[in-house]
């Protein structure tokens, strides 16, 4: 199966600076890849996704780039604010079969003022 | 309605009760999942149904029993639960291409917070 691992575990940065989480895969068939917001107490959400036939998206003032060929996945936030702190998870899944995605362990960043 | 609602929001239980876990979502999803949640740690995969169906079950105790009535509901029974279940337990659902796979986005509910005694 899929195995999807996850660094740093924890990220501190100073207010305005850029933040950057990488996720590798295992699964060469893998060709969706979305980023996960969970803040504390809370659910966790969608904040931006990429499918594999692509090698970067921006939202803003976060982006994700993917390598296929190195199978790895990148979470960028720039001009980072407090209420970015939270825990951010990547996944991947493949899109055929009905296999639901697997997630990373997550990734605790903390903004400070 | 973009919500996934799942109720309670805490359950406290003892290891002889019985209880159930609801979800709901009002989006035209045809599939549905629970996933469990410890703390500091990645949602985990539990059951995923697809068109009402069971299509996957990640070897999870028969004392979780899931149960998908329509296309909008989905329960989760519990039984004779252990102090190691408590955890945050999320639903989520997702869109199904016409009769294909899932389109891989996934909206979660809020959780249940169990905590069995």
């Amino acid at each position: 199966g899929e195995n999807v691992e996850q660094h740093p575990s924890t990220l501190s940065v100073q207010e305005g600076d850029s933040a950057v989480i990488k996720c590798t895969y295992s699964d060469s068939a893998s060709n969706y890849f979305p980023w996960y917001k969970q803040e504390l107490g809370k659910r966790p959400q969608l904040i931006i996704d990429i499918r594999s036939n692509v090698g970067e998206k921006k939202d803003q003032r976060i982006a994700v780039t993917l390598n296929k060929t190195a199978k790895h996945f990148s979470l960028h936030i720039t001009e980072t604010q407090p209420e970015d702190s939270a825990v951010y998870f990547c996944a991947a899944s493949r899109g055929t079969g009905r296999r639901a995605l697997t997630f990373g362990s997550g990734t605790r960043l903390q903004v400070q003022p | 309605d973009t919500e996934v609602t799942q109720t309670p929001k805490h359950l406290v239980m003892g290891m002889t009760n019985k209880k159930s876990l609801k979800c709901e979502q009002h989006m035209g999803h045809r599939a549905m999942y629970w996933y469990k949640q410890k703390a500091k740690k990645p949602p985990e995969l539990m059951f995923v149904y697809s068109y009402e169906k069971l299509s996957i079950n990640e070897s999870v105790p028969s004392r979780f029993s899931p149960e998908c009535p329509n296309s909008s509901l989905l329960n989760l029974h519990l039984h004779a639960l252990q102090p190691e279940d408590s955890a945050l337990y999320l639903c989520a659902s997702s869109p199904l291409l016409e009769r294909g796979p899932p389109s891989g986005e996934l909206f979660f509910g809020e959780g249940s917070r169990l905590t069995v005694l």
